[in-house]
């Protein structure tokens, strides 16, 4: 079936360094990939998406490309801010359906 | 604003004690799920509607029941709670257009609801 796989965390950075959380993928036909974030005590929420092979979602500073070839989307930002401690979920969507497959999630935390 | 709401936001109960948690919706969005949280695994669906009185399981549903009577709500139902339900719940809503691939829809999620059975 289809699933979703990202790095491990948490992830402890200093304020201003550049981000990068890993995320593969294995799923059938052409999937929607999505990041989505939670900060603490809240739901979740949309960071960025993107639908096609090659489409680069960006939002708040982040980014992720969707790389076909390598089944991949890989969550960047150049300078991390305190105020981006959350955790960060790559998920998918397949088939036509709503449901989302969702990684584990990586734990991020950002010290001044 | 167009949000999605959960109540309660924290539950402590005992097994076997029936319980119910509500979510509702103000977006007119056809297609709601749930969702349950646990450490190490992400978020896995327990149910999902597609419109009124269209129900369906998702890949965790076993303990769980739903209702669909109205388009705004979709409440989680435990029959009988067990410990193993011991879970951050999360209902969440989106238009429904079937495409091809996957659906493209941006999904907006509740506030969660934390459940303990005690």
């Amino acid at each position: 079936g289809d699933s979703v796989t990202q790095m491990e965390g948490p992830v402890t950075l200093s304020e201003e360094a550049f981000l990068t959380i890993n995320c593969t993928y294995t799923a059938t036909g052409y999937p929607s990939l999505f990041w989505y974030v939670q900060y603490p005590g809240e739901g979740l929420q949309l960071l960025l998406k993107a639908t096609k092979a090659d489409d680069k979602g960006s939002n708040k500073g982040f980014e992720a490309t969707y790389r076909k070839e390598t089944t991949s989307f890989h969550l960047e930002k150049g300078s991390v801010q305190v105020s981006d401690s959350a955790v960060y979920f790559c998920a998918l969507t397949s088939g036509g359906y709503n449901k989302l497959i969702f990684g584990a999630g990586t734990r991020l935390a950002v010290h001044p | 604003e167009a949000q999605v709401t959960q109540n309660p936001r924290y539950l402590i109960t005992v097994t076997g004690k029936k319980l119910t948690v509500t979510c509702s919706q103000n977006m007119n969005h056809e297609y709601m799920s749930w969702y349950r949280q646990d450490p190490g695994l992400g978020l896995r669906q327990i149910y999902y509607s597609m419109n009124v009185e269209v129900t369906d399981k998702g890949d965790v549903p076993e303990g769980y029941k739903v209702s669909r009577k109205e388009k705004r709500n979709f409440p989680l139902i435990l029959e009988s709670p067990s410990p193993n339900q011991t879970s951050l719940y999360f209902c969440a809503s989106s238009p429904l257009r079937i495409s091809g691939g996957g659906s493209t829809d941006t999904q907006y999620f509740g506030p969660g609801t934390r459940l303990t059975v005690l």
